[in-house]
């Protein structure tokens, strides 16, 4: 089956400008998390969507990110006003829920955010 | 602040060999551990977990734990050149918080033909 689905793949923008990361998890999966990993850096954890529970947004790095999501179904990440240190690869990953010791987390390939 | 250590690298190792990959973490609480591979430009992929203490073998990998020391290691044996990644090591959060992995910067390793 498909796995998890990130758009765009690439994104250059603007520093200052909105934009918009989406993500489609694996059919079923009813968690959804958001990392950032910068160059040489390891993964960051964002936020963790689930079900129909409180996100936990506690990785969000400041009031410009946000993130949402539909049901157990798409997520988007939204970066507003953004800035040159906000340039990194973003990372979806989606899993059956209950933690990653019973169920594996399958990422996405990523959008890589470069803001000029 | 939770931390996740990784020898950085990058860690060269001749075909046929042995490459030894250690990972440090300040959560005692920690219960879950968690090793991906991330080729250059590809998202991590999951190929090994451990939970209690001592060796768990998968095929050529051997991960091993021990949490008095808070410390984690892959093996890989009779490394070959399609092992050339960057391992990351991941470790859940306690508690409530065990959905949340905190992942180190990941070891670069290079297996030489």
């Amino acid at each position: 089956g498909a796995g998890v689905s990130q758009s765009p793949s690439n994104k250059v923008t603007e520093k200052g400008k909105d934009v918009e990361l989406r993500c489609d998890p694996i059919s079923g999966h009813t968690a959804l998390y958001w990392y950032r990993q910068r160059l040489g850096q390891g993964l960051e954890f964002l936020i963790y969507f689930q079900g129909n529970s409180a996100p936990d947004k506690s990785g969000l790095p400041s009031d410009r990110f946000s993130a949402e999501r539909t049901g157990e179904s798409v997520s988007t990440l939204t970066i507003q006003r953004t800035q040159q240190e906000d340039s990194a690869v973003y990372l979806c990953a989606s899993s059956l829920g209950g933690g990653p010791r019973n169920s594996p987390l399958h990422f996405g390939n990523g959008t890589r955010l470069t803001v000029t | 602040q939770k931390e996740v250590e990784q020898n950085s690298g990058p860690l060269s190792v001749p075909e046929g060999a042995i490459a030894s990959l250690n990972c440090t973490y300040s959560d005692r609480g920690s219960q879950s551990f968690f090793w991906y591979r991330q080729y250059s430009g590809k998202s991590p992929e999951l190929i090994m977990s451990i939970y209690s203490n001592g060796d768990k073998e998968d095929g050529r990998f051997t991960a091993q734990l021990n949490k008095a020391s808070q410390y984690v290691s892959l093996l890989i044996r009779d490394s070959q050149p399609s092992d050339s990644a960057t391992y990351l090591c991941a470790v859940s959060g306690s508690g409530g918080s065990n959905y949340k992995l905190t992942f180190g910067k990941g070891t670069l390793l290079t297996v030489n033909p």
